[in-house]
């Protein structure tokens, strides 16, 4: 089946940038989106790539490589806020036998002052 | 305020007790989702739907259930609750606006099932 792989846990120090990578085994997808959850939360819609390359919002960037079946998160300018899990997910055709959105099983950013 | 709203926050049930959670969005989104989270897991889809009266299976649908039988409701159901079961719950909504999935998310429902 379908399924997507990330780090587990990163740490990173307050004011560095840090890098989630998520790469998959998946192919007909629609885009990759990435969420964040802090602990006790909801998750939080950060950003979505529907084409190669990437996308920036503000202190966040997310990539795509469908070539590389691999995508990445980049934060930077790292606060302490930021410490929260990080999932990465793949929307795809309605219909499918997993469903039409998959997520990786999530990596928790730790960052330290 | 535009949100999801899930109910109950917590449950605390035995098995095969029928159990109801409900779950309704104010931003009439067509799509609606549901999700349960367990650690180690991340989250799973259990079933989405398109529109009324639309509805499909997701990753892990056995023992749940679901109706949609207006735009702004997504109850997900278990008929007979197992200990298995237990888990944090997520529904989810969006609008399908070009390549955007953006999914708001319910504040989840913690269920226990002894």
């Amino acid at each position: 089946g379908q399924s997507l792989e990330q780090p587990s846990e990163v740490t990173a120090v307050e004011g560095a940038i840090v890098q989630i990578n998520c790469t998959y085994q998946t192919s007909g997808f629609y885009g990759l989106s990435w969420y964040q959850q802090h602990d006790g939360g909801a998750p939080t819609f950060l950003s979505y790539n529907a084409l190669d390359g990437l996308e920036e919002t503000g202190r966040f960037s997310s990539f795509l490589s469908r070539s590389d079946s691999y995508g990445y998160l980049l934060l930077q300018e790292l606060q302490m806020k930021d410490s929260a899990s990080y999932f990465c997910a793949v929307s795809l055709p309605y219909g499918g036998s997993q469903g039409n959105l998959i997520f990786g099983k999530g990596t928790k950013l730790s960052v330290k002052p | 305020e535009a949100q999801v709203t899930q109910n109950p926050r917590y449950l605390i049930t035995v098995t095969g007790k029928k159990l109801t959670v409900t779950c309704s969005q104010n931003m009439n989104h067509e799509y609606m989702s549901w999700y349960r989270q367990d650690p180690g897991l991340g989250l799973r889809q259990i079933y989405y739907s398109m529109n009324v009266e639309v509805t499909d299976k997701g990753d892990v649908p056995e023992g749940y259930k679901v109706s949609r039988k207006e735009k702004r409701n997504f109850p997900l159901i278990l008929e007979s609750p197992s200990p298995n079961q237990t888990s944090l719950y997520f529904c989810a909504s969006s609008a399908h606006h070009g390549t955007s999935y953006e999914q708001y998310f319910g504040p989840g429902t913690r269920l226990t099932v002894t």
